[in-house]
């Protein structure tokens, strides 16, 4: 079975201060990591993926496969980032997303 | 173009009714995901539908749950003999592509069960 989870329910941070939310997922496989984000009053949207190995807004997740861990990290929070996150995964042959249960950060001025 | 539509986005339904949740999806894709998203969850898997056909509809929670895409674009989820636990959101998605890619998300119906 394939789950995900997020230990943190909430996350505070002030603007310009690092931000990390960690992300643990078991998975007998190969997996796929996501991590979408929604904003408030917005739809939820991808925000990266690990194969990319992109910078997107300023954050970056490795996939660490020895802690099966793939947590999203950002060096200087913004007030902008203040939103909901949720890590997901997929199988690389499979489709659909297990997600976990969310982590809200709030980033104050 | 637009993006993932969902009507309503509010429903208010008594125990017992029958409800139909609509979904149009970004035109030309051909994957298509129905979520479920309790209060305080994340989202999780219901079914999902390449082009027309449903290839995996192991995520839903009961018989009293029916998903179409009869003509493989717009699909409804169909909840008979609703339940309170049945309250939720309910999230549509569609991939341009088989496979794993980004899935784009509609904004959610909202079903409360009285």
């Amino acid at each position: 079975a394939q789950r995900v989870t997020q230990p943190e329910k909430l996350l505070s941070v002030f603007k310009g201060a690092p931000v990390e939310l960690k992300c643990n997922y078991s998975y007998s496989g190969s997996p796929e990591l996501f991590w979408y984000v929604q904003y408030s009053r917005q739809r939820l949207q991808l925000l990266l993926r690990h194969i990319s190995r992109e910078s997107i807004k300023g954050f970056t997740a490795d996939l660490n496969k020895g802690e099966t861990s793939f947590h999203l990290k950002k060096p200087f929070a913004q007030e902008e980032d203040s939103a909901m996150y949720y890590c997901a995964l997929s199988g690389i042959s499979d489709y659909k997303l297990s997600f976990g249960a969310g982590t809200t950060v709030t980033v104050r001025a | 173009g637009a993006g993932v539509s969902q009507s309503p986005r509010y429903k208010v339904a008594k125990r017992g009714q029958d409800v139909a949740l609509r979904c149009d999806p970004i035109s030309g894709h051909v994957s298509l995901f129905w979520y479920q998203q309790a209060l305080g969850q994340g989202p999780e898997f219901l079914t999902y539908f390449q082009n027309e056909a449903q290839l995996d509809k192991s995520g839903l929670p009961s018989d009293r749950f029916f998903a179409e895409r009869p003509e493989g674009s717009v699909s409804t989820l169909k909840i008979q003999r609703t339940q309170q636990e049945d309250s939720a959101v309910y999230l549509c998605a569609s991939s341009s592509r088989t496979g794993v890619n980004e899935q784009f998300f509609g904004p959610g119906t909202r079903l409360t069960v009285l």
